[in-house]
């Protein structure tokens, strides 16, 4: 059985910096791609990144670019987000999404709320 | 960026109903669109992917037609479990995007 599990959320300051982790299970995590989605509270889906299955692609969404740095350790069947310069707007629930099958999301993790207040 | 635009909003139906949700990109992407699930609280599933595949195990009272910029997710008769938010989403172009979501409702 696919398994995602995001861990790492948690009440930051504005400014502040966290590191989210997704770590998965049931499938073979080195041969496929990865993505980070948020979504804000009663907001929708918000895709934030990408990661090719080796780390040689990766992509952000405008909102992410050059705060956020996407990562993943093979050996450890494990995807990061590191979120620097964190603000109020990136107050949202963190899902991992797995692209098993090519260009759709096939597998969700449950999600890490982060929140940025002072 | 591609922007999805996804109508209604939301919607009210009844049990056994037919129902339809249509998403319109801004630019031609082909079949590259995707329809999820998300009920409140939990995680998206997917339920179509290349606009009109069916994810294993999702019933096939879900459908989903559609190429280029327009597209339908149809759901032949409602059921309970079936009352849920839903979102399209591109994945033509590198910068995926997601609609807005349409949320159903009993009427």
């Amino acid at each position: 059985e696919v398994q995602l599990v995001e861990s790492g959320g948690g009440l930051v300051q504005p400014g502040g910096s966290l590191r989210l982790s997704c770590a998965a299970s049931g499938f073979t995590f080195s041969s496929y791609s990865m993505n980070w989605v948020r979504q804000a509270p009663g907001k929708g889906l918000e895709w934030v990144s990408y990661i090719s299955s080796s780390s040689s692609t990766i992509y952000y969404a405008d909102s992410a670019k050059g705060r956020f740095t996407i990562s993943r350790d093979n050996a450890k069947n494990s995807l990061y987000l590191q979120m620097n310069s964190l603000r109020d707007e990136d107050t949202a629930v963190y899902y991992c999404a797995s692209e098993v099958g090519a260009n759709h999301f096939d597998y969700w993790g449950q999600g890490t709320l982060v929140t940025v207040s002072s | 960026d591609i922007q999805m635009t996804q109508s209604p909003s939301s919607l009210s139906a009844s049990v056994g109903d037919r129902v339809t949700i249509t998403c319109r990109a801004s630019q031609s992407i082909s079949s590259y669109l995707n329809w999820y699930q998300q009920k409140e609280g939990k995680a998206p599933k997917l339920l179509i992917y290349g606009a009109s595949s069916l994810q294993s195990g999702v019933p096939s009272r879900f459908s989903g037609s559609g190429s280029g910029t327009d597209f339908t997710l149809t759901i032949s008769s409602l059921q309970p479990e079936d009352f849920a938010t839903y979102y399209c989403q591109q994945s033509y172009s590198t910068l995926v995007t997601f609609g807005q979501g349409t949320k159903v409702e009993i009427k």
